[in-house]
Protein backbone atom coordinates (compact mmCIF):
# COMPACT_ATOMS: atom_id res chain seq x y z
CA UNK A 1 0.00 0.00 0.00
CA UNK A 2 1.21 3.11 -1.31
CA UNK A 3 1.01 5.78 1.47
CA UNK A 4 1.89 8.78 -0.16
CA UNK A 5 1.32 9.27 -3.76
CA UNK A 6 2.58 11.85 -6.25
CA UNK A 7 0.86 12.99 -9.60
CA UNK A 8 2.04 13.56 -12.28
CA UNK A 9 4.77 10.91 -12.58
CA UNK A 10 6.30 13.45 -14.80
CA UNK A 11 6.04 17.35 -15.56
CA UNK A 12 7.47 19.57 -18.31
CA UNK A 13 6.69 23.69 -18.18
CA UNK A 14 7.87 26.10 -20.04
CA UNK A 15 10.46 28.77 -19.13
CA UNK A 16 8.52 31.31 -16.58
CA UNK A 17 5.33 29.03 -16.10
CA UNK A 18 3.71 27.37 -13.27
CA UNK A 19 4.66 23.92 -12.00
CA UNK A 20 2.43 21.91 -10.03
CA UNK A 21 2.88 19.04 -8.39
CA UNK A 22 1.00 17.26 -6.67
CA UNK A 23 0.51 14.49 -3.62
CA UNK A 24 -2.05 12.67 -1.59
CA UNK A 25 -1.42 11.06 1.58
CA UNK A 26 -3.35 8.12 3.66
CA UNK A 27 -2.42 8.42 6.96
CA UNK A 28 -3.96 10.89 9.42
CA UNK A 29 -1.40 10.33 11.68
CA UNK A 30 0.83 12.49 9.54
CA UNK A 31 2.18 15.85 10.68
CA UNK A 32 4.79 16.79 9.03
CA UNK A 33 5.12 17.21 5.14
CA UNK A 34 8.58 18.04 3.33
CA UNK A 35 9.68 18.62 -0.39
CA UNK A 36 13.02 17.06 -1.42
CA UNK A 37 14.43 18.23 -4.54
CA UNK A 38 17.07 15.98 -5.83
CA UNK A 39 19.57 17.44 -9.35
CA UNK A 40 21.51 14.15 -10.82
CA UNK A 41 24.33 12.91 -9.06
CA UNK A 42 23.30 14.49 -5.94
CA UNK A 43 21.34 13.17 -3.07
CA UNK A 44 17.94 15.36 -2.31
CA UNK A 45 18.21 18.10 -0.24
CA UNK A 46 15.33 19.47 1.98
CA UNK A 47 13.14 22.66 -0.62
CA UNK A 48 10.40 23.29 1.93
CA UNK A 49 8.14 21.63 4.53
CA UNK A 50 5.19 22.53 6.29
CA UNK A 51 3.12 21.28 9.29
CA UNK A 52 -0.77 20.70 9.28
CA UNK A 53 -1.73 24.08 11.02
CA UNK A 54 -1.45 26.17 8.55
CA UNK A 55 -3.01 25.90 4.78
CA UNK A 56 0.29 27.20 2.78
CA UNK A 57 3.49 28.09 3.37
CA UNK A 58 5.72 30.06 0.80
CA UNK A 59 9.58 30.34 0.09
CA UNK A 60 10.68 32.52 -2.45
CA UNK A 61 9.42 30.79 -5.79
CA UNK A 62 8.38 27.66 -3.61
CA UNK A 63 4.95 27.28 -2.30
CA UNK A 64 3.01 23.96 0.15
CA UNK A 65 -0.47 25.02 -0.17
CA UNK A 66 -2.01 21.66 2.69
CA UNK A 67 -5.79 20.92 2.31
CA UNK A 68 -6.26 18.53 5.44
CA UNK A 69 -9.61 17.72 4.47
CA UNK A 70 -8.49 16.35 1.86
CA UNK A 71 -5.46 14.80 2.75
CA UNK A 72 -3.54 16.63 0.07
CA UNK A 73 -0.61 19.01 -0.33
CA UNK A 74 0.85 20.36 -3.70
CA UNK A 75 4.11 21.96 -4.47
CA UNK A 76 3.55 25.00 -6.52
CA UNK A 77 7.19 26.52 -8.36
CA UNK A 78 6.16 29.92 -9.73
CA UNK A 79 8.27 31.09 -12.82
CA UNK A 80 9.96 27.99 -13.33
CA UNK A 81 13.55 27.95 -14.65
CA UNK A 82 15.77 26.09 -15.92
CA UNK A 83 17.55 25.31 -13.01
CA UNK A 84 14.56 23.98 -11.30
CA UNK A 85 14.77 20.56 -13.63
CA UNK A 86 14.83 18.18 -10.72
CA UNK A 87 13.36 15.30 -9.47
CA UNK A 88 10.92 16.15 -6.40
CA UNK A 89 9.41 14.10 -3.87
CA UNK A 90 6.97 14.84 -1.15
CA UNK A 91 7.03 13.15 1.91
CA UNK A 92 5.37 12.69 5.47
CA UNK A 93 6.19 11.94 8.66
CA UNK A 94 3.68 11.02 11.50
CA UNK A 95 4.10 12.45 14.89
CA UNK A 96 4.19 8.86 16.66
CA UNK A 97 7.31 10.09 18.19
CA UNK A 98 10.54 11.55 17.56
CA UNK A 99 12.15 9.07 15.94
CA UNK A 100 9.04 8.02 13.55
CA UNK A 101 10.50 7.58 9.67
CA UNK A 102 9.63 9.33 6.50
CA UNK A 103 7.57 7.74 3.85
CA UNK A 104 8.56 9.30 0.30
CA UNK A 105 6.57 9.35 -2.24
CA UNK A 106 7.91 8.00 -5.90
CA UNK A 107 8.76 11.16 -7.34
CA UNK A 108 8.36 13.33 -10.07
CA UNK A 109 10.72 14.25 -12.58
CA UNK A 110 10.63 18.08 -13.91
CA UNK A 111 12.01 20.02 -16.94
CA UNK A 112 11.72 23.43 -17.44
CA UNK A 113 11.56 23.86 -21.28
CA UNK A 114 14.01 27.39 -22.23
CA UNK B 1 26.57 23.10 6.73
CA UNK B 2 25.41 19.39 7.26
CA UNK B 3 28.19 16.95 5.39
CA UNK B 4 27.02 13.55 5.20
CA UNK B 5 29.60 11.66 3.19
CA UNK B 6 29.49 8.27 1.80
CA UNK B 7 32.88 6.77 0.95
CA UNK B 8 32.70 5.71 -2.69
CA UNK B 9 30.03 7.52 -5.65
CA UNK B 10 30.70 3.60 -7.36
CA UNK B 11 31.27 0.76 -6.85
CA UNK B 12 31.40 -2.73 -8.83
CA UNK B 13 31.38 -6.10 -7.25
CA UNK B 14 30.19 -9.79 -7.54
CA UNK B 15 27.72 -12.17 -6.91
CA UNK B 16 28.08 -13.46 -3.52
CA UNK B 17 30.43 -10.92 -2.21
CA UNK B 18 30.31 -9.58 1.09
CA UNK B 19 29.46 -5.41 0.09
CA UNK B 20 30.54 -2.82 3.17
CA UNK B 21 29.12 1.09 2.82
CA UNK B 22 30.30 3.41 4.57
CA UNK B 23 28.76 6.29 5.45
CA UNK B 24 30.01 9.39 8.15
CA UNK B 25 27.61 12.38 9.45
CA UNK B 26 29.61 15.63 10.90
CA UNK B 27 26.84 16.95 12.93
CA UNK B 28 26.18 14.65 15.75
CA UNK B 29 22.63 13.67 14.59
CA UNK B 30 21.52 11.08 15.94
CA UNK B 31 19.52 9.63 13.44
CA UNK B 32 20.57 8.01 10.39
CA UNK B 33 19.38 5.81 7.54
CA UNK B 34 20.24 3.72 3.92
CA UNK B 35 17.65 4.38 1.55
CA UNK B 36 18.23 2.47 -2.16
CA UNK B 37 16.69 4.19 -5.18
CA UNK B 38 15.41 3.00 -7.95
CA UNK B 39 13.89 4.26 -11.28
CA UNK B 40 9.61 4.60 -10.71
CA UNK B 41 9.94 3.36 -6.97
CA UNK B 42 11.31 6.38 -5.31
CA UNK B 43 13.39 6.15 -2.34
CA UNK B 44 13.21 2.83 0.04
CA UNK B 45 13.81 2.95 3.49
CA UNK B 46 16.13 -0.59 4.24
CA UNK B 47 17.44 0.19 7.86
CA UNK B 48 17.50 3.33 9.64
CA UNK B 49 19.00 4.09 13.72
CA UNK B 50 18.37 6.25 16.03
CA UNK B 51 21.63 5.85 18.77
CA UNK B 52 23.98 4.03 18.78
CA UNK B 53 24.20 0.45 18.69
CA UNK B 54 20.26 0.89 17.69
CA UNK B 55 18.93 -0.16 14.59
CA UNK B 56 15.68 -0.74 13.31
CA UNK B 57 14.34 -2.63 9.61
CA UNK B 58 12.93 -0.41 7.19
CA UNK B 59 10.49 -1.05 4.70
CA UNK B 60 13.23 -3.50 2.70
CA UNK B 61 15.44 -5.12 4.77
CA UNK B 62 15.83 -8.46 3.48
CA UNK B 63 19.50 -8.85 2.59
CA UNK B 64 20.79 -5.95 4.34
CA UNK B 65 22.49 -6.04 7.82
CA UNK B 66 23.66 -2.36 9.66
CA UNK B 67 26.32 -1.14 11.98
CA UNK B 68 26.54 1.60 14.36
CA UNK B 69 29.61 1.17 16.28
CA UNK B 70 29.86 4.98 16.74
CA UNK B 71 27.38 7.99 16.33
CA UNK B 72 28.73 9.56 13.23
CA UNK B 73 29.13 6.02 11.33
CA UNK B 74 26.54 4.06 10.24
CA UNK B 75 27.36 0.68 7.83
CA UNK B 76 25.12 -0.93 5.63
CA UNK B 77 26.20 -4.50 4.57
CA UNK B 78 25.25 -6.95 1.94
CA UNK B 79 25.60 -10.01 3.26
CA UNK B 80 26.34 -11.96 0.23
CA UNK B 81 25.36 -9.36 -2.68
CA UNK B 82 22.90 -10.45 -5.61
CA UNK B 83 22.65 -8.39 -9.15
CA UNK B 84 18.99 -7.40 -8.05
CA UNK B 85 20.80 -5.18 -4.94
CA UNK B 86 22.21 -3.26 -8.01
CA UNK B 87 21.13 0.05 -7.19
CA UNK B 88 21.56 3.99 -6.10
CA UNK B 89 22.18 3.63 -2.16
CA UNK B 90 21.44 6.96 -0.13
CA UNK B 91 22.57 7.90 3.53
CA UNK B 92 20.84 10.50 5.18
CA UNK B 93 21.22 11.97 8.81
CA UNK B 94 18.88 13.88 10.71
CA UNK B 95 18.64 15.27 14.38
CA UNK B 96 15.76 13.78 16.42
CA UNK B 97 12.18 15.80 16.35
CA UNK B 98 8.99 15.41 13.97
CA UNK B 99 9.88 18.14 11.85
CA UNK B 100 13.51 17.88 11.69
CA UNK B 101 14.62 17.28 8.05
CA UNK B 102 17.38 14.74 6.72
CA UNK B 103 20.29 15.23 5.09
CA UNK B 104 21.56 13.08 2.72
CA UNK B 105 24.80 12.02 1.40
CA UNK B 106 24.99 12.00 -2.77
CA UNK B 107 24.66 8.18 -3.07
CA UNK B 108 27.06 5.40 -3.99
CA UNK B 109 25.83 3.55 -7.06
CA UNK B 110 26.65 -0.14 -6.93
CA UNK B 111 26.55 -2.34 -9.26
CA UNK B 112 26.75 -6.50 -8.72
CA UNK B 113 27.90 -8.56 -11.33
Amino acid sequence: QQQVKQSPQSLIVQKGGISIINCAYENTAFDYFPWYQQFPGKGPALLIAIRPDVSEKKEGRFTISFNKSAKQFSLHIMDSQPGDSATYFCAAKPNTGANSKLTFGKGITLSVRP
Amino acid sequence: DVKVTQSSRYLVKRTGEKVFLECVQDMDHENMFWYRQDPGLGLRLIYFSYDVKMKEKGDIPEGYSVSREKKERFSLILESASTNQTSMYLCASSPTGVAQPQHFGDGTRLSIL
